[in-house]
């Protein structure tokens, strides 16, 4: 079965820019989460999405939006970049939203 | 105080030796814990969870939760150098009513042949 993916793998942006990052969780999978994580740091969460609801949201500004689409899909977007968005987004799936998280190989955006 | 908080490391045991990985955790009402391995440049991967106070084992990994202590840990046995990466302990506070997770910064281990 494949896991979570993720795209794009690598993404280079300027400031002020927006960005719009994809996942697919995986199959049966109805919860999706997004992660940031910088180098050095673990992850810190951002968003949890559960049949299309979001569930939570973590301390990062109203710039950073998520959605989840009706086949479990997700979303996330992040409007007038900075240079402190430099980070690896991660998404992670689980079959419900208090289930083990699985994590996709993330997406490393770049702000120049 | 951080929510999680691991030693960064690095731990650096021989071949064939335990590691052993802690993590304290501020959140008393805390219910899941979970420890995730990163290699450089990679994403994190499970490699175990544990729910209920005492001893989880899985192959060579073992998970000890202290819910009293506020304490989880990860022991390794008969390391091998491919067990070389950042380990993260993450926990899902009490309060969030949802999976977020609260990761530690990691504890990078060494295992030397």
């Amino acid at each position: 079965d494949a896991g979570v993916t993720q795209s794009p793998t690598h993404l280079i942006k300027t400031r002020g820019q927006h960005v719009t990052l994809r996942c697919s969780p995986i199959s049966g999978h109805k919860s999706v989460s997004w992660y940031q994580q910088v180098l050095g740091q673990g992850p810190q969460f951002i968003f949890q999405y559960y049949e299309k609801e979001e569930r939570g949201r973590g301390n990062f500004p109203d710039r950073f939006s998520a959605r989840q689409f009706p086949n479990y899909s997700s979303e996330l977007n992040v409007n007038a970049l900075l240079l402190g968005d430099s980070a690896l987004y991660l998404c992670a799936s689980s079959l419900e939203d208090d289930q083990p998280q699985h994590f996709g190989d993330g997406t490393r955006l770049s702000i120049l | 105080q951080k929510e999680v908080e691991q030693n960064s490391g690095p731990l650096s045991v021989p071949e064939g030796a335990i590691a052993s990985l802690n993590c304290t955790y501020s959140d008393r009402g805390s219910q899941s814990f979970f420890w995730y391995r990163q290699y450089s440049g990679k994403s994190p991967e499970l490699i175990m969870f544990i729910y209920s106070n005492g001893d989880k084992e899985d192959g060579r990994f073992t998970a000890q939760l202290n819910k009293a202590s506020q304490y989880v840990s990860l022991l390794i046995r008969d390391s091998q150098p491919s067990d070389s990466a950042t380990y993260l302990c993450a926990v899902n506070p009490s309060s969030s009513n949802t999976g977020k997770l609260i990761f530690g910064q990691g504890t990078t281990l060494q295992v030397k042949p």
